[in-house]
């Protein structure tokens, strides 16, 4: 098993444009999710599906787009890049099983690192 | 609401023992560990559910006290290889597909 995968692993983009970040998982997992980590601020949550054809918000949704049409990928689009949105961004997937996270762990992919000018 | 670690870091010898601390304002209803390397992703030690169960690594040592909404875990005997930046993580009370992290706590370990 590849796990989760994350593509590309860095990416420069300027001010205004947009693009999307690539995740895959390949363990049958219900749940996906994206955080964006800054320095000082641990992990804040994008956006999470609890299954194919379901998504929701996280804490700091706004800029962002999700869709999940299948359960093995979960990308995420940034409409109109801004600076605040350079970050590491790292998606996540998890068993869940109809409890969330409830009880079941996050594995993570090896992130994204994007940088916005 | 995010939950608040403590410290923010620490620096151990080898051998020392440590505690990090994760607390909530809300109620508690799992509680998750993970440790991430610098240029690293974050990987899972375990996950503390209400009524004691305890899902991960059989040498990590937590504790997570329900009425007191937080949580602990225990560096014992610390190696090199512990150090690193430990964050806990919590679901939303609203929804338990939101883990919502603390901002983390930065361990040294040093010969």
């Amino acid at each position: 098993n590849a796990g989760v995968t994350q593509t590309p692993k860095f990416q420069v983009l300027k001010t205004g444009q947009s693009m999307t970040l690539q995740c895959a998982q390949d363990m049958n997992h219900e749940y996906m999710s994206w955080y964006r980590q800054d320095p000082g601020m641990g992990l804040r949550l994008i956006h999470y599906s609890v299954g194919a054809g379901i998504t929701d918000q996280g804490e700091v949704p706004n800029g962002y787009n999700v869709s999940r049409s299948t359960t093995e990928d979960f990308p995420l689009r940034l409409l109109s890049a801004a600076p605040s949105q350079t970050s590491v961004y790292f998606c996540a997937s998890s068993p869940g099983q109809g409890f969330g996270t409830y009880n079941s762990p996050l594995h993570f992919g090896n992130g994204t690192r994007l940088t916005v000018t | 609401q995010q939950p608040v670690q403590s410290p923010q870091a620490v620096i151990l010898r080898e051998g020392e023992d440590a505690v990090i601390n994760c607390s909530s304002s809300k109620a508690l209803y799992s509680v998750h560990w993970y440790r991430q390397k610098h240029g690293e992703a974050p990987v899972f030690l375990m996950i503390l559910l209400k009524g004691g169960e305890q899902k991960g690594h059989e040498k990590i040592s937590a504790s997570f006290n329900e009425k007191k909404q937080q949580s602990s875990l225990y560096l014992t005997a610390s190696q090199l290889s512990y150090s690193g930046t430990y964050f806990c993580g919590t679901p939303a009370t609203d929804s338990w597909g939101k883990l919502q992290f603390g901002a983390g706590t930065q361990v040294v370990v040093t010969p």
